[in-house]
Formats: structure tokens, C-alpha cells, sequence
């Protein structure tokens, strides 16, 4: 049982805009940044979106996040086959003095 | 470059310790905290350890707590995550991250226990 909730599927068809949420409380996204990142089969992990909203260099503007009180979410739009992957959201908890992940969401292309 | 190698992993009995290494490359490592992550077989990703920059500050998951120690030697360039009293629950992909948005990420080295 993962502290932050994210639906563990989502999907869509090319050019469609998905979004995946993260729900959290007070002590974890209510009071600290939400980072994003998406991992492919067999490979390690990358971060796509920091500090609730910030793309790092050669991720494109076509992902995005926001953060609201104590949820946050990341939108596609554009999507593409080669988003097909895992997605995960993480932040630090203030009450478990630790980092805490997302139970991830496989995000289909069909 | 910013370049992290995992290394270490491997079988081990239940009980059993193994010591795993991240070395760095390609930035100041001695500026960044760092930060262990793992992964088991078919599930997702569980946060382990992190460590400040200068290792005055260390911090753990409940699942580790006084099983698991993180240090670093900053004249290496190197990350170490030693793994003691290990359990079958414990099998996990580990992976090093820099910093606490943990923007960049070793390979990952695989950690069996099982007898």
C-alpha cells in the first residue's frame, strides 16, 4: 500500500491528452514539491516533470504538471506510442521523514 | 556527462550482507545529496536511503531502519548502501539517484536473496 494513490492504469489513442493523478495529504503533496517520472521496460527511471511543475532540458512542453492541496497530476497531450511506459510521482513526507513514491500508473497507447 | 554505475548486487542467503556501490561522474559530487531507490521483481518503486551532501545527515525507510547504512566518500566519487540481516523481501532492482529530485539515476544492480 503506497502512501501517494495513482490509478494503477490509464490509456489513450495518438493524439489524445491523458492525465494521471496522484493523491496525497497534508504531510506529503500538501506541504512539499510533487516530481514525475516515467520508466520504460527494463530500464531505470527518468525524472520528466520537478517541483510540481518544471520540465527538465529535452523533456517536451507537451507534458506537464500541476499541484492543487494535497493531489497532483500529470497531463499528456499529443500521445504518442513512445509514451507508453510507467509513470510515477514522489515527494518527501514530513511525517514519515522519508521519500515516498506513487504505486505507478502503466499508461497504454492504443 | 552526469554518469551514476551501479555495482554490488548479486545472490545472497537470507541473513546475508552485501555492500553495493555508485560511482559518479561528470559533476560535483560532494555538492549533491544522494540517494538509494529500489525496485522489486514486477512492483514499483520504493524509496530506501538518502544521504546530505557532506553525509552529516542520513535518512531511511522504516523497511531498512537499522538493517541497511548509507555513506559516501566524497574523494571517491562514491555512494555505498551496505545491506545487512537480508531478507527474501529485500530482491530488488537497487538504483543510485543524485540529488532530491533524484534527476539522474544509475542502471540499477540486481540484489537476489534467497537460500
Amino acid at each position: 500500500q503506497s502512501v501517494l494513490t495513482q490509478p494503477p492504469s490509464a490509456s489513450g489513442t495518438p493524439g489524445q491528452r491523458v492525465t494521471i493523478s496522484c493523491s496525497g495529504s497534508s504531510s506529503n503533496i500538501g506541504s512539499n514539491f510533487v516530481n514525475w517520472y516515467q520508466q520504460l521496460p527494463g530500464t531505470a527511471p527518468k525524472l520528466l516533470i520537478y517541483n510540481n511543475n518544471q520540465r527538465p532540458p529535452g523533456v517536451p512542453d507537451r507534458l506537464s504538471g500541476s499541484k492543487s492541496g494535497t493531489s497532483a497530476s500529470l497531463a499528456i497531450s499529443g500521445l504518442q506510442s513512445e509514451d507508453e511506459a510507467d509513470y510515477y510521482c514522489a515527494t518527501w513526507d514530513g511525517s514519515l521523514n522519508g521519500r515516498v513514491f506513487g504505486g505507478g500508473t502503466k499508461l497504454t497507447v492504443l | 556527462e552526469v554518469q551514476l554505475l551501479d555495482s554490488g548486487g548479486g545472490l545472497v542467503q537470507p541473513g546475508g550482507s552485501l555492500r553495493l556501490s555508485c560511482a559518479a561522474s561528470g559533476f560535483t559530487f560532494s555538492s549533491y545529496i544522494m540517494t538509494w531507490v529500489r525496485q522489486a521483481p514486477g512492483r514499483g518503486l520504493e524509496w530506501v536511503s538518502a544521504i546530505t551532501d557532506n553525509a552529516g545527515s542520513t535518512y531511511y525507510a522504516d523497511s531498512v531502519k537499522g538493517r541497511f547504512t548509507i555513506s559516501r566518500d566524497n574523494s571517491k566519487n562514491t555512494l555505498y548502501l551496505q545491506l545487512n540481516s537480508l531478507r527474501a523481501e529485500d530482491t530488488a532492482v537497487y538504483y543510485c539517484a543524485r540529488d532530491k529530485v533524484l534527476d539522474y539515476w544509475g542502471q540499477g544492480t540486481l540484489v537476489t536473496v534467497s537460500s
